[in-house]
């Protein structure tokens, strides 16, 4: 079964808009970690967000938040004020702790951002 | 944040030769590294886990003998693709794990497209 979802494959929004990517997620541990990676074309990965399952407070770096609900099992990424240099393929992760700290991917959403 | 990084970036080898990648965690010591393959549009296939000095855990269907993994170092961990054919030919990327403050994560490699002709 898939441990992480990303039910968007691709999404467009206007520059300076906001966006939400969502992600859900399925585990039976109680302490986990949810993380956001941005991909350009280049390949490489960028950390860009991480969220404890026990933090209580959502959270935020500069323009990204994480919208975490764990009733929900859902960690979607909130990007503000979207930029054209914020197109790129974002993918949503987790690990759980008690396993072997190997993180799960899910299959990502492609983020279009056109003027 | 900590740094990984991953050589070459690009690489094209002939049918039949062997290629080496390399992943360097530079400011931080990684017992533990990542090699992930991904095929375009998709995901982060995770292919092996490298364990300094000791031999690697690889996942259900990746050939061990075709992808030799070697962590020697606590700062290098090597992947080489063996007698490649064109079937290889992906992007590779590594991951490192170490501490980002109270939490451990993932730093990634750059990332190394093969191309095997």
């Amino acid at each position: 079964a898939q441990k992480i979802t990303q039910t968007q494959p691709g999404m467009f929004v206007q520059e300076k808009e906001a966006v939400t990517l969502d992600c859900t997620y399925d585990t039976s541990d109680q302490s986990y970690g949810l993380f956001w990676y941005k991909q350009p074309s280049s390949g490489e990965m960028i950390f860009l967000i991480y969220q404890g399952s026990y933090d209580e407070q959502n959270a935020t770096e500069g323009r990204y938040s994480l919208n975490f609900q764990k009733a929900r099992k859902s960690a979607n990424l909130v990007i503000s004020a979207s930029q054209l240099g914020d197109s790129a393929m974002y993918f949503c992760a987790m690990r759980e702790m008690g396993g072997s700290y190997i993180p799960t991917f899910g299959r990502g959403t492609s983020l279009i951002v056109h003027p | 944040g900590a740094v990984v990084s991953q050589h070459p970036s690009r690489v094209i080898c002939k049918s039949g030769t062997s290629v080496k990648i390399e992943c360097r965690s530079l400011d931080f010591q990684a017992t533990t590294m990542f090699w992930y393959r991904q095929f375009p549009k998709k995901s982060l296939m995770l292919m092996a886990t490298s364990n300094e000095g000791s031999k690697a855990t690889y996942e259900q269907g990746v050939e061990k003998d075709k992808f030799l993994i070697n962590h020697a170092s606590l700062t290098l961990s090597t992947l080489t693709v063996t007698s490649a054919h064109p079937e290889d030919s992906s992007f590779y990327i590594c991951s490192a794990k170490g501490q980002l403050g109270a939490h451990t994560e993932a730093f990634f490699g750059q990332g190394t497209r093969l191309t095997v002709v």
